[in-house]
């Protein structure tokens, strides 16, 4: 399994409150990215990281908020949690950018369970 | 619309026999295929990355092909086990720099 941790594993936090999501790998990849999976969507892209302190949106990018001041550390912040946000949390790495086409794989955590009540 | 459909939604299949997902797509234009499992509570893991020269590739009793220009692909299971009880994604990459994702193909191998 490729060197990913993603913290906490499961979170129930309250409508209104910060929730704030890390993932940390150990592979020394450039890019990360953070993933939402929800019944009857596939997996989709809230933002995505391609370097210390570079960060670009994702196409669910609403209500998120990320930062990268470390190549091992990619978080991810819900700065008031709604109960849309409800969902599994993917982190993901990879060595070159899967998003230009790259063929690089795409290696993922397994994941942070959040419910907002 | 980049789109990725994938059939059934889900199967169960006896152990030992053989099985095949199918994936559509009308991402445009076309950079790369690939096929993950996903175990219950677990994160997607990569089986194979196919771009538009390759035909098939295998990945031990898990063989995929792709047809490019029908803009489909498939997922062989071969003497399947218990394992292989999951969810299997199929993604392309393409279409305005970016990965679309389907929504996968449960499958439940059973005694």
């Amino acid at each position: 399994d490729a060197g990913i941790t993603q913290s906490p594993r499961h979170k129930v936090t309250e409508t209104g409150t910060p929730v704030t999501l890390r993932c940390h790998q150990t592979e020394n990849h450039r890019y990360m990215y953070w993933y939402r999976q929800d019944p009857g969507h596939g997996l989709r892209l809230i933002h995505y990281s391609y370097g210390v302190k570079d960060t670009d949106k994702g196409e669910v990018s609403d209500g998120y908020s990320v930062s990268r001041s470390k190549t091992e550390d990619f978080l991810l912040t819900l700065e008031s949690a709604t109960s849309s946000q409800t969902s599994v949390y993917f982190c993901a790495i990879s060595e070159s950018d899967v998003n230009r086409g790259m063929r690089s794989p795409l290696h993922f955590g397994n994941g942070t369970r959040l419910t907002v009540t | 619309k980049n789109q990725v459909e994938q059939s059934p939604q889900s199967l169960i299949i006896l152990e030992g026999k053989n099985c095949t997902l199918q994936c559509n797509y009308t991402v445009s234009p076309f950079s790369n295929l690939r096929w993950y499992k996903q175990d219950t509570g677990r994160g997607p893991v990569s089986l194979t990355i196919m771009t538009f020269s390759e035909n098939t590739k295998s990945n031990g009793r898990y063989t995929a092909t792709l047809d490019a220009d029908t803009k489909q692909s498939s997922l062989h299971i071969t003497a399947s086990q218990l394992s292989d009880s999951a969810s299997y994604i199929c993604v392309v990459a393409g279409g305005g720099n970016k990965l679309t994702f389907g929504t996968g193909t449960q499958l439940k191998v059973e005694l």
